[in-house]
């Protein structure tokens, strides 16, 4: 068990709909990060969040949006679904804002029908 | 910009085999660190090594062992008597600051 809960584990939803996933991250640790691995793309950095506050974006499409709340849990909202959505969705969490190496969650794979 | 390169994308051994997994990066970071991954079938990410940019001893730990080679950008990882559970996709990355740039990944497979 690395620390990093992600839930749901597995998701259907159809075209057009909206999800969003949750991630709480290892005790103490205040950044979170979010990634995404599709047949397409391979494993690509979506966003990272730091004690709240968002502190780098990668290859996040804009229907896509994060938060992290007070109690450092995450959100990754994603909307207007579509089919090349379908991925294995990871979250990680790590202690500092710039910390080199960060233990992930067991992902949300996300299926889009 | 960071890249993480995995050239091969299947691997078939015999369990016993020695195999080595091949991964180049390219940085302008100095200062940067390199990771190996492994994801079983079951599809988390299981951290196996990270090595900072300024050592380049090799590491070993049992039968896994890491040759980091800075004047090549080559971070290679070898499985020493493969074992039909070594069986996964393994996956190099580069750290900067703030994110792991990721290879395509290697997918092994061990034949009992």
């Amino acid at each position: 068990d690395s620390g990093v809960t992600q839930t749901p584990k597995h998701l259907i939803t159809a075209t057009g709909q909206r999800v969003t996933l949750r991630c709480s991250p290892r005790s103490g640790d205040l950044s979170v990060y979010w990634y995404q691995q599709s047949l397409d793309q391979g494993l690509q950095f979506l966003i990272q969040y730091y004690n709240g506050e968002e502190r780098a974006k990668g290859n996040i499409l804009e229907r896509f949006s994060a938060q992290q709340f007070p109690d450092l849990h995450s959100e990754l909202n994603l909307s207007s679904l579509e089919l090349g959505d379908s991925a294995l969705y990871f979250c990680a969490s790590s202690v500092q804002e710039t910390n080199y190496g960060y233990t992930f969650g067991s992902g949300t794979r996300l299926t889009v029908v | 910009a960071q890249k993480v390169t995995q050239a091969q994308t299947e691997i078939s051994v015999v369990e016993k085999e020695d195999v080595t997994l091949d991964c180049v990066y390219e940085t302008r970071d100095t200062t940067y660190y390199l990771f190996w991954y492994k994801q079983p079938p079951s599809g988390e990410l299981v951290f196996l090594i990270r090595r900072n940019s300024f050592d380049e001893q090799n590491e070993i730990s049992g039968r896994y062992s890491w040759n980091f080679q800075k004047s090549t950008s080559s971070f290679n990882f070898t499985i020493t008597a493969s074992q039909v559970v070594d069986s996964a996709v393994y996956f190099c990355a580069l750290g900067s600051a703030r994110q792991l740039t990721f290879g395509s990944g290697t997918q092994l497979t061990v034949l009992p």
